[in-house]
């Protein structure tokens, strides 16, 4: 079945500095879903991405969808304390189903 | 945030009891699901619905039985538990956005099986 793989799984940064997460697919995505939890929260849906090689950006965060739509990242400039958390890539598997990745735990030093 | 709830919150039961736990929404969306989420699994699919009486088993279905009798409310039962599901339980709604479903989740349910 379809596999979503998350790289790293940890990561640790002071504060300033960039952060970056990865997700692969093993099959092609009609789109891709990021996702956000808070220490003790529930995931929080960030943004979707639909077309091959797309770029969106929330303030800080810049999401990218592969040419292959079979990729993805998140890249937060300059983290803040405020962007701890656990982030997950997730991809449409079946009629109304995600698989998501594994998340990548953020922990950011002031 | 939308309107899922979830409970009970937190629970505490014994191997072999049966549990069941409950999620209601007020979005009147069709599609619910039940993820469990354990250090270095992610989110894992349990169960969902796609309508009133119409559920189907994820990956990790075994031991789980779901019911949903109206548009509201979708319930996961542990049929007899182990210590094997303690774990964090979210409950997750969706509707069509485009070409997506985007997920909207609960607080979540903390179980212990002792």
């Amino acid at each position: 079945g379809q596999q979503v793989m998350q790289i790293p799984q940890y990561q640790h940064v002071q504060e300033g500095e960039d952060f970056t997460t990865y997700c692969n697919s093993s099959t092609t995505l009609s789109n891709i879903q990021w996702y956000k939890q808070r220490p003790g929260g529930h995931p929080v849906f960030l943004i979707q991405l639909v077309k091959s090689g797309e770029v969106k950006k929330q303030k800080r965060l810049t999401f990218q969808f592969g040419e292959a739509k079979k990729n993805s990242s998140l890249h937060i400039t300059a983290t803040q304390t405020t962007d701890v958390g656990t982030y997950f890539c997730a991809g449409p598997n079946g009629y109304g189903k995600l698989t998501f990745g594994q998340g990548t735990i953020l922990t950011v030093h002031p | 945030d939308a309107g899922i709830t979830q409970s009970p919150r937190h629970k505490v039961t014994e191997t072999g009891t049966p549990v069941t736990l409950r999620c209601h929404q007020t979005e009147n969306h069709r599609y619910m699901y039940w993820y469990r989420q354990d250090p270095g699994h992610g989110l894992r699919l349990i169960h969902y619905s796609y309508g009133v009486k119409d559920t189907d088993k994820g990956e990790v279905s075994d031991g789980y039985s779901v019911s949903r009798s109206k548009t509201e409310d979708f319930l996961l039962t542990l049929e007899s538990a182990t210590s094997s599901q303690t774990s964090v339980y979210f409950c997750a709604i969706s509707h069509k956005q485009g070409a997506a479903y985007e997920q909207y989740f609960g607080p979540g349910t903390r179980l212990t099986v002792t």
